[in-house]
């Protein structure tokens, strides 16, 4: 069965520390992996996509990784601001499906 | 550019009562999906279109019907409202989604947040 898993569920950090998101899948055939940001009562933006060829990609304080032989992603968030307080959502591409996890609720705190 | 727009942004309905939830892009994008969000949980695709006049069934497409006459449009209709549809409804828009072996960008409407009483 086709799922998506991040954890944790939520999490609470302060201003300034650094957090790690994590995904797992058991999506196939895998396509892609996108990570997407959700600012409370918005829709989600994309922060970045993994390609089975791709270990690690930036997109400023965010760093995302993936180990496409164990299934698992990770979004790694530095220097946290106030502003990255939100819902982080992972979202598996199969062949011409897409996968959502249930995302994690990061709330930043000063 | 807009991008993806939604109306109206709150409403409440009756039980029985029927509604149609806008949904426009303007980035000529051939599919466009509806996803509800339910409090806590992840985003649950109702309908998807992958071009005008092309509509298919989601994961949770019953109580919901839809249709798409132009690239721009994408409405869902709600025939008979029920609480179990109580939820925020997002509308999004994206190029196919394997594009040259990568998967399209969605890009999502900021979300219509229903409530059946």
């Amino acid at each position: 069965k086709n799922q998506v898993e991040q954890s944790p569920q939520s999490l609470i950090i302060l201003e300034g520390k650094n957090c790690t998101l994590q995904c797992n899948y058991t999506v196939s055939p895998f396509s892609n992996l996108r990570w997407y940001k959700q600012d409370t009562g918005r829709g989600p933006v994309s922060l970045t996509i993994m390609t089975f060829s791709e270990n690690t990609k930036s997109n400023g304080r965010y760093t995302a990784t993936l180990d496409a032989d164990t299934k698992q992603s990770s979004l790694h968030i530095t220097a946290s601001q106030l502003s990255d307080s939100a819902s982080y959502i992972c979202v598996v591409s199969g062949t011409n499906n897409l996968f959502f996890g249930t995302g994690t609720r990061l709330t930043v705190i000063p | 550019n807009a991008g993806v727009t939604q109306t109206p942004k709150f409403r409440i309905l009756k039980i029985g009562q029927s509604m149609t939830l806008q949904c426009a892009q303007d980035m000529n994008h051939n599919y466009m999906y509806w996803y509800r969000q339910d409090p806590g949980m992840g985003l649950k695709l109702i309908y998807y279109s992958v071009g005008a006049g092309i509509t298919d069934k989601g994961e949770v497409p019953n109580g919901y019907n839809v249709s798409r006459s132009t690239t721009e449009d994408f409405p869902l209709r709600l025939e008979l409202a029920a609480p179990s549809q109580t939820s925020v409804y997002f509308c999004a828009s994206s190029y196919p989604l394997l594009v040259a072996g990568v998967g399209s960008e969605q890009f999502f409407g900021p979300g219509t947040r229903l409530t059946v009483l």
